[in-house]
């Protein structure tokens, strides 16, 4: 199974500030997701980040707050913008081959 | 859209005993994935799962597609085998994965020594 590297594992932040997340692979995945999951609370999807064009975002969450890039098939970054505490989340990224799904270890973030 | 109903959300056990984990979703689906999640927030998958059952080690997980049902069974339970258990399925049964995942709330597993 491919392995995902996903910095930083965790971060306090302050109030307005951005912090870009980053996930590579070792190996080339055919689709890549950001998920956030809020305290107590299951996985939601973000985005599909989609190599070479804008991430399909998904209802409630928009560019602007959350810009996404993936310049090729193993790396993706997201950053999340002008950050308030509601902010405070897991923020995991998920690579897709067929018949196999695999996760970064996760992005603590702490908004003050 | 697809929707995931976990039971129990809270199970705590002793050491040994069998474990019971169940899923149930609405749509009809290419497949089915049991997760871990430990403390730490990290995520391993344990299964993907289209039919009939798989086994792992301790792990055993099953699916029956008429009843839109999944189980994970945990043999000889342990310890180290707390932590979150989630259970995914793709968004859609068109998507077929390919637009992202619905996670249920996840089963908090404690094992007592």
């Amino acid at each position: 199974s491919a392995v995902i590297s996903q910095k930083p594992s965790r971060d306090i932040c302050q109030r307005g500030t951005s912090l870009t997340i980053q996930c590579q692979v070792d190996s080339q995945v055919t689709m890549m997701f950001w998920y956030r999951q809020q305290p107590g609370q299951s996985l939601t999807l973000i985005a599909t980040a989609n190599q070479g064009s804008e991430a399909t975002y998904e209802s409630g969450f928009v560019i602007d707050k959350f810009p996404i890039s993936r310049p090729n098939l193993t790396f993706s970054t997201l950053t999340v913008s002008n950050m308030s505490p509601e902010d405070s989340s897991i923020y995991l990224c998920a690579g897709q081959n067929p018949g196999e799904l695999f996760f970064g270890e996760g992005s603590r973030l702490t908004v003050l | 859209k697809n929707e995931v109903e976990q039971s129990p959300q809270n199970l705590t056990a002793q050491e040994g005993e069998f474990i019971t984990i169940n899923c149930s979703y609405s749509v009809g689906i290419s497949a089915l994935h049991w997760l871990q999640q430990h403390p730490g927030g990290g995520i391993v998958s344990l299964f993907m799962l289209s039919s009939g059952k798989k086994k792992h080690g301790r792990l055993i997980a099953t699916i029956n597609i008429q009843e839109k049902h999944s189980s994970l069974h945990i043999t000889a339970s342990h310890p180290r085998d707390s932590a979150v258990y989630i259970c995914a399925v793709p968004r859609s049964y068109s998507g077929g994965g390919a637009d992202g995942l619905t996670f249920g709330k996840g089963t908090h597993l404690i094992i007592q020594p």
